[in-house]
């Protein structure tokens, strides 16, 4: 078991540019999620989905993110203009979701800096 | 709203001796939240150390335990010796709400051993 894959794991781009982060949950988990860190807000959920369906965007900045999942084995979270209060490690999890323990296994990361 | 605080944000222990890492938390749910312990180790991703779902219960790994306390709604983290290996960032963490899908961190303590 590979565990979550985060693409890429560094990412720089300039001010006003579009980021696209990618991620593959572990094969079988229902759930994903998307958490953002930083070291003022600490971690901050985003988004979450099950079975692929959007169930909880509460944490989502209302302009410029959005989040997808078009299939069980993947999730991509774009970045519309970035600026440099986006910069941060973009986390994201996933879980066997009927567990009722609920436990989420993270990814290593993608480091997204915008200059 | 849900929120999880953990009040010191480093810990400086000497090896063999004891530690506890503070953890409160705070839920406007009427069903009993989900709790976790999730540590990150130097160069490495955030995983789960331990979790607990029932109130009154304990949770342990790797030498750690901790207790769920409804009364004081509380989750510390204590050890009875630590190690060098110990030393990590650890997250205490909430898991609460009808969906009971997206988790609450704390600010996180990093716990430094000194040999």
């Amino acid at each position: 078991n590979a565990g979550v894959i985060q693409t890429p794991r560094h990412k720089v781009t300039g001010k006003g540019q579009e980021a696209t982060l990618w991620c593959e949950p572990i094969s079988g988990h229902s759930a994903v999620f998307w958490y953002r860190q930083t070291i003022v807000q600490g971690l901050e959920f985003l988004t979450y989905f099950r079975n692929q369906a959007p169930i909880d965007d509460s944490g989502m900045p209302k302009e410029r993110f959005s989040a997808q999942m078009p299939n069980q084995s993947h999730s991509t979270l774009k970045i519309q203009s970035t600026q440099p209060q986006d910069s941060a490690v973009y986390l994201c999890a996933s879980s066997l979701d009927r567990d009722r323990g609920r436990e989420q296994y993270f990814g290593p990361g993608t480091r997204l800096t915008v200059l | 709203g849900d929120s999880v605080t953990q009040t010191e944000g480093q810990v400086t222990v000497s090896e063999s001796k004891s530690l506890i890492i503070n953890c409160t938390y705070s839920t406007t749910s009427i069903a009993y939240p989900n709790l976790f312990w999730y540590v990150r180790y130097p160069g490495e991703g955030l995983q789960l150390l331990l979790k607990v779902i029932t109130a009154g219960q304990k949770g342990s790994s790797r030498g750690f335990e901790a207790t769920y306390n409804k009364e004081t709604t509380s989750f510390h983290l204590q050890k009875a010796s630590v190690q060098e290996s110990d030393s990590a960032v650890y997250y205490c963490a909430l898991g609460a709400g009808s969906a009971l899908g997206r988790l609450h961190f704390g600010a996180g303590t990093q716990l430094i051993v000194i040999p």
